[in-house]
């Protein structure tokens, strides 16, 4: 199985700065197909998890323009050119390329 | 609107069962992969199984795998995880969510639409 593993934990952020999160796949998520295999998601406080980025740098529908994706094989990064309030929330990694698919730990964003 | 509702849950006995269905409304359910998801409260996210959308491939964790079936009928969209044989460690917040595309070999990838979850005690 796929481990998925990230970092930092906690982010705390500053609006208006950027911020970068980190995701490690124990093996690659590049297919023979040239895609990354690779999704975010963010779970807002009380809601249910939303998807922001597939195939490693895919802005889902509706995701603002700040948020970008990028990596390949085994490193990924999400980053966020400028935080926001509404961005606070815990955001995850997923590894969509096997069965079972694998979330990373999380990544706690607050504002400080 | 494109939609996924939620019912089921409940507390369950350790050994016994729970039933959870996932209503999908604003999209042709039959041609799409279904999962559920499911998260610990206060902890992560952990993906449970999934299902094609012919219902024809079916995938499970190996936490679940021959205690947890996965099913839909297509003519209700609707799609289902019969919990059987439950132990405590399956207590968490279940999400039932949508595939956004077809991956071979998989129940699909890009978990577009979420249902609103639902809660699994499982305690004597």
């Amino acid at each position: 199985d796929i481990l998925m593993t990230q970092s930092p934990l906690s982010l705390p952020v500053t609006p208006g700065e950027p911020a970068s999160i980190s995701c490690k796949s124990s093996q690659s998520l590049l297919h023979d197909n040239g895609y990354n295999y690779l999704e975010w998601y963010v779970q807002r406080p009380g809601q249910s998890p939303q998807l922001l980025i597939f195939l490693g740098f895919n802005r889902a529908s509706g995701v603002p323009d700040r948020f970008s994706g990028s990596g390949s094989g085994t490193d990924f990064t999400l980053k966020i050119s400028r935080v926001e309030a509404e961005d606070v929330g815990i955001y995850f990694c997923m590894q969509a390329l096997q069965i079972p698919r694998a979330f990373g730990q999380g990544t706690k964003l607050e504002i400080k | 609107e494109v939609q996924l509702l939620q019912s089921g849950g409940g507390l369950g006995q350790p050994g016994g069962s729970l039933r959870l269905s996932c209503v999908a409304s604003g999209f042709i359910f039959k041609t799409y992969d279904m999962n559920w998801v499911r998260q610990i409260p206060g902890k992560g996210l952990e993906w449970v199984s999934g299902i094609t959308g012919s219902g024809g491939g079916t995938y499970y964790a190996a936490p679940v795998q021959g205690r947890f079936n996965i099913s839909r009928d297509n003519t209700k969209n609707t799609f289902f995880l019969q919990m059987n044989n439950l132990r405590a460690d399956d207590t968490a917040v279940y999400y039932c969510a949508k595939s956004k595309f077809h991956f071979s070999e998989t129940s699909g990838y890009a978990f577009d639409v979420w249902g609103q979850g639902a809660v699994v005690t499982v305690s004597s």
